[in-house]
């Protein structure tokens, strides 16, 4: 069984902090790997993917791969209230369907 | 600039109907998937299609079925709708399962708020 942990929160950072989400999984064969974000009566969207060991940058958010401890972070610099969202966290191995974790509620206060 | 379009964004029916609910896409993608979303449970697969007319079940099939007749239209059948199935419906696509991680990352659509009383 393909699992892909997440704490569920919430997170709660002050507005301009640096807010860090983490996800573990149990698959070693996993290749790809997404941060999806989800607000509140929203449907997902594509934040950052990553696919090798090592950092990510785009703009305020940073992706961090390493795969010999299963892990894998974002990371959101200068959190502004309008980042308040669930995360979500996918792996994909070879199948095609990616493995998602349950969601990171992440919530910016002013 | 809407990519995946699901018919219905609320529906209410009652026990034992029979439901369908619609997903189009206009990217051309191979793979189409059907999940549920319940508070604290996650994003879970019901089913997903890699072409037209193969579908495999994901996690949570039971009661549910689908049909893929075209290559941008993934449908998903709820034969005998019950309360437990009262759920928010989220379809998704992706270019392919190979090649370029690019094109394994997932379109959702806006999802359907199902209540069964």
């Amino acid at each position: 069984q393909k699992e892909v942990e997440q704490n569920s929160g919430p997170l709660s950072v002050p507005e301009g902090a640096i807010a860090s989400l983490n996800c573990t999984y149990s698959d070693r064969g996993s290749q790809s790997f997404f941060w999806y974000r989800q607000y509140s009566g929203k449907s997902p969207e594509l934040i950052m993917s990553i696919y090798s060991n090592g950092d990510k940058e785009d703009g305020r958010f940073t992706a961090q791969l390493n795969k010999a401890s299963q892990y894998v972070s974002l990371l959101i610099r200068d959190s502004q209230p309008s980042d308040s969202a669930t995360y979500l966290c996918a792996v994909k191995g070879g199948s095609y369907i990616p493995t998602f974790g349950r969601g990171t509620s992440l919530i910016v206060h002013p | 600039d809407v990519k995946v379009t699901q018919s219905s964004r609320y529906l209410v029916k009652r026990t034992g109907e029979k439901v369908f609910l619609e997903c189009v896409q206009d990217m051309d993608h191979e793979n189409m998937f059907w999940y549920r979303q319940d508070p604290g449970l996650g994003l879970r697969l019901i089913y997903f299609s890699y072409d037209v007319k193969m579908k495999e079940k994901g996690d949570i099939p039971e009661g549910y079925s689908v049909s893929r007749e075209k290559k941008e239209r993934f449908s998903l059948i709820l034969e005998s709708a019950s309360t437990n199935q009262t759920s928010m419906y989220l379809c998704a696509s992706s270019l392919t399962s190979g090649g370029l991680a690019g094109a394994n990352v997932l379109t959702f659509g806006a999802g359907s708020r199902l209540t069964v009383l």
